[in-house]
């Protein structure tokens, strides 16, 4: 069974400093990798997705991240972060084989300092 | 277009009772999933439905039911209510790919129904 793990429960960063949410998936085969954001109150919203090809996925909000597959990593980064990025982030693998279940790791709340 | 619709998006019951979830899907999309999302769980899939058929589903008691209608839209229904089935509903839709094919299907969530439980 797919899991996914994502490192630290809570980011606290500046305006304006850089981003970084990670994320460790354990699988034989390389799954599907995404990443959604969750803001109060509201549903998730797909970030960005990995499929296939070029491993550098650009997404929504100026975010990227890139799949690792000899780490097994797929990391969320967003060079300059906004206030408006304050929210709970979600990494979530679907199994190639397998094409209807996310599986999601704990998630990650992101605060920005003025 | 329009895009995931969920009803309610707030609802109280007591123990015991029973409470039905509504989710209308994006226009064309044929695939319903559901998730539970509570702080100590997280977010756990609950069933996914296609062409009014249950396909898949998640380690929950059979107190967690759903059906899907001709036109996609999907129902959800727990009875005899616990306290911990207090969560955020959540439903997703998407236009599901032979399985096999290439490429990720993609899932679209709705604002969810948060459920509490007294």
């Amino acid at each position: 069974a797919q899991s996914v793990t994502q490192l630290g429960s809570h980011v606290s960063v500046s305006e304006g400093a850089l981003v970084l949410l990670r994320c460790n998936y354990s699988s034989s085969v390389p799954p599907y990798l995404f990443w959604y954001v969750q803001y109060p109150n509201q549903g998730l919203q797909l970030l960005l997705k990995y499929t296939t090809g070029a491993t550098l996925v650009k997404g929504i909000n100026g975010f990227e991240a890139e799949f690792k597959k000899s780490e097994t990593s797929f990391h969320l980064t967003k060079p300059s972060a906004h206030m408006s990025d304050a929210a709970e982030y979600f990494c979530a693998v679907r199994e190639r084989s397998n094409d209807y279940k996310l599986s999601f790791g704990a998630g990650t709340t992101v605060t920005v300092r003025a | 277009k329009a895009g995931v619709t969920q009803t309610p998006r707030y609802l109280i019951k007591t123990r015991g009772q029973q409470v039905t979830l509504s989710c209308s899907p994006i226009s064309g999309h044929r695939s319903v999933s559901w998730y539970q999302q509570t702080p100590g769980q997280g977010l756990q899939f609950l069933f996914e439905y296609f062409s009014e058929t249950q396909r898949n589903k998640g380690n929950f008691p059979g107190r967690f039911s759903g059906r899907q209608f001709s036109n996609s839209r999907s129902e959800m229904n727990v009875s005899t209510l616990e306290l911990g089935d207090s969560a955020l509903y959540l439903c997703a839709s998407s236009i599901p790919r032979d399985r096999g094919a290439s490429g990720a299907n993609v899932l679209t969530f709705g604002a969810g129904s948060r459920l509490t439980v007294l």
